[in-house]
């Protein structure tokens, strides 16, 4: 079975930038659309952004457009999401999450990895 | 967007006994392929959400079957037949139909 592993959360300072990484294994990782959800402190899952197994299409909630970038490193098994201009409301756990084979089914989230937590504050 | 809305948000229920918990969507979650992109997932305290149920009504590898969803359209329900003290958690209905995807409120169980 797959598992995922984030990385790179921290503190930074709002206006801020971070990148955040997810290490896949155990499954082709080529073959699956992927996506980042956060969590903020106490509240339900937020999905964020999610990117083709071929990374030609690429989504992104309206909460993120234009501050977040979403890419992939097949050759790495490797998920990012770059995070820039950065502002106390994104503080929350970042979990990737393993979609559908078939972009359709982008929110198949069978597999998450434990997350990563992002403080944004000064 | 599609607002995705459980009830109740904290159902607390007595070891043994069934519980239900409703998900509604403000649109119908019909694909054009024909299929409905509705999942449930578990929260455990401090664990990631966990896939239990997807596409209404399949029940994911390893989840007892004692969980089951139902439902179509706008209408969807996660039934728990015999509430067991590992089924302590939040569970959370997922649309995955429409962009942006959207989960719902949350509904919190625990142990009487």
């Amino acid at each position: 079975e797959g598992q995922l592993l984030e990385s790179g959360g921290g503190l930074v300072q709002p206006g801020g930038s971070l990148r955040l990484s997810c290490a896949a294994s155990g499954f082709t990782f080529s073959s699956y659309a992927m996506s980042w959800v956060r969590q903020a402190p106490g509240k339900g899952p937020e999905w964020v952004s999610a990117i083709s197994g071929g990374s030609g299409t690429t989504k992104y909630a309206d909460s993120v457009k234009g501050r977040f970038a979403i890419s992939r490193d097949n050759s790495r098994n490797t998920l990012y999401l770059q995070m820039s201009s950065l502002r106390a409301e994104d503080t929350a756990v970042y979990s990737c999450a393993r979609g559908g084979g078939d972009w359709h089914y982008v929110g198949a989230f069978d597999i998450w990895g434990q997350g990563t937590m992002v403080t944004v504050s000064s | 967007d599609v607002v995705v809305t459980q009830s109740p948000l904290s159902l607390p229920v007595t070891l043994g006994q069934p519980a239900s918990i409703s998900c509604r969507s403000s649109q119908s979650l019909v694909y054009i392929d024909g299929n409905t992109y509705l999942n449930w997932f578990q929260q455990r305290p401090g664990q990631s959400p966990r896939r239990l149920i997807y596409k209404v009504s399949n029940r994911d590898s390893g989840v007892p079957d004692r969980f089951s969803g139902s439902g179509s359209g706008t209408d969807f329900t996660l039934k728990i037949s015999r509430v067991e003290a590992e089924d302590v958690g939040v569970y959370y209905c997922m649309q995955a139909t429409y962009w942006p995807l959207t989960f719902g409120q949350g509904t919190k169980v625990e142990i009487k």
